[in-house]
């Protein structure tokens, strides 16, 4: 069964530091991978695609097959970045349909 | 562009009962998918529908059901409810070509007694 890990429940960094929130994933094969976000009181939403490089808010994530990881990075966290983060992988080839599997998430506090 | 709609927001129900929740896409969006969200399992993928037919399934029992109409609109049903069913039911709509971005509702929270 596919399985992405999050292995931080919690992050704090200070505003202005830089930030990297960990991801690996256990698909063998070239994986779709997403990072998702839900701020505090709003919709889960699209953060980031690997496949389209499609990006907001100046984060960035570089996948690593070797490693499976898909690490969320951003050079200089801001307190609005503050929320959950959500991991996601979906099977290659554009085939699941709506079926993502989720990392367990990780909360991010940006400090003042 | 309207957003994607579950309601009711709340529900509360008892052990043994059925409860439906609705899910209207964002117009155009054929796809429509269902997670479960806890807080021990996180987001659990429940089934996606598209063009009326279930096009992929997680791995829940067979308690748990849905349709989806001409219109794309979705439901799901949870019979005999139990307490563990107790969650956040998010729905998620996209055009469903493909691996496509979800665009998730604000959820509906339902609580088993």
């Amino acid at each position: 069964a596919q399985r992405v890990t999050q292995p931080e429940k919690l992050l704090s960094v200070f505003k202005g530091a830089p930030v990297e929130l960990k991801c690996n994933y256990s698909y063998s094969g070239s994986p779709e991978l997403f990072w998702y976000v839900q701020y505090s009181r709003q919709r889960l939403q699209l953060l980031l695609r690997h496949i389209s490089r499609e990006s907001i808010k100046g984060f960035t994530a570089d996948l690593n097959k070797g490693e499976t990881s898909f690490h969320l990075k951003k050079p200089f966290a801001q307190e609005e970045d503050s929320a959950m983060y959500y991991c996601a992988q979906a099977n290659a080839g554009g085939t699941s349909y709506g079926k993502l599997t989720f990392g367990q998430g990780t909360i991010l506090t940006v400090h003042p | 562009k309207a957003g994607v709609t579950q309601t009711p927001r709340y529900l509360i129900k008892t052990r043994g009962q059925q409860v439906t929740l609705s899910c209207s896409p964002i117009s155009g969006h054929r796809s429509v998918s269902w997670y479960q969200q806890t807080p021990g399992q996180g987001l659990q993928f429940l089934f996606e529908y598209f063009s009326e037919t279930q096009r992929n399934k997680g791995n829940f029992p067979g308690r748990f059901s849905g349709r989806q109409f001409s219109n794309s609109r979705s439901e799901m049903n949870v019979s005999t409810l139990e307490l563990g069913d107790s969650a956040l039911y998010l729905c998620a709509s996209s055009q469903g070509t493909g691996s496509e971005k979800l665009f998730f509702g604000s959820g509906t929270q339902l609580s088993v007694l």
